[in-house]
């Protein structure tokens, strides 16, 4: 079975650009994370869908930053524009089913890494 | 305020040593606990979770964690240290239905030969 995916493992960009990461899921995954660490910081959530419905979205820094998940299978996230402090890792995790939690976890991907200059 | 404490920054164990990496928690309702581990260019692995029963947790690769609630903490231990667990550790709590997780900042290891 295949992991959580991430494309792009790295991305540079200059301070104003946009950038968009993408995040496949576990096929038949209906819960979908994303998180992010700032250099050598915790892992902060940023949001939480389940299908293609936005559950929790309390962890996003600012409007610059749009998450997506269009059919409820993958998703993306863009930074327009992306500002010097949106540099870091980029993590997506994904779940089955989250009222089960002897059977449940949360399984991450690789993280993207997003260098703004 | 929901959050995560990893003390220890770096830590450096001899190979065969055992290992014990700290994490206090403070969450204002009943904590489920997890401990994850990232390993260069590879994405978190859950090594354990915990969230009701025996306080003691066995995970994967050989670590065991154990919830104490008098001290709001979940440390994780290894009897005997392999060079392959050179990683970076992160402690996570969250809510019963696992919605959303609060991380420490992660603890790195490093393992002499």
């Amino acid at each position: 079975e295949a992991g959580v995916t991430q494309f792009p493992s790295h991305s540079v960009i200059e301070k104003g650009q946009t950038v968009t990461l993408r995040c496949d899921p576990i096929s038949g995954h209906d819960n979908l994370y994303w998180y992010r660490r700032v250099m050598g910081k915790e892992i902060k959530f940023l949001l939480h869908f389940v299908k293609e419905s936005k559950q929790d979205e309390s962890g996003m820094p600012n409007n610059r930053f749009l998450a997506e998940r269009t059919g409820g299978t993958y998703s993306t996230l863009k930074v327009q524009p992306a500002e010097l402090e949106d540099s870091g890792v980029y993590f997506c995790a994904s779940s089955q089913d989250s009222a089960n939690p002897s059977t449940d976890t949360q399984y991450f991907g690789p993280g993207t890494r997003l260098t703004v200059l | 305020a929901q959050s995560v404490t990893q003390p220890d920054i770096h830590i450096t164990v001899s190979e065969g040593a055992s290992l014990e990496l700290r994490c206090n928690y403070s969450y204002g309702a009943t904590p489920y606990l997890f401990w994850y581990v990232q390993s260069p260019g590879q994405g978190l692995q859950l090594l354990l979770k915990y969230f009701s029963g025996d306080t003691l947790v066995q995970g994967i690769k050989g670590f065991e964690a154990e919830f104490k609630r008098s001290q709001s903490s979940f440390n994780l231990r290894k009897p005997s240290v392999h060079w392959s667990d050179a990683a970076e550790y992160f402690c996570a709590v969250g809510p019963y239905n696992f919605n959303k997780f609060y991380f420490g900042s992660g603890t790195k290891l490093n393992v002499k030969p």
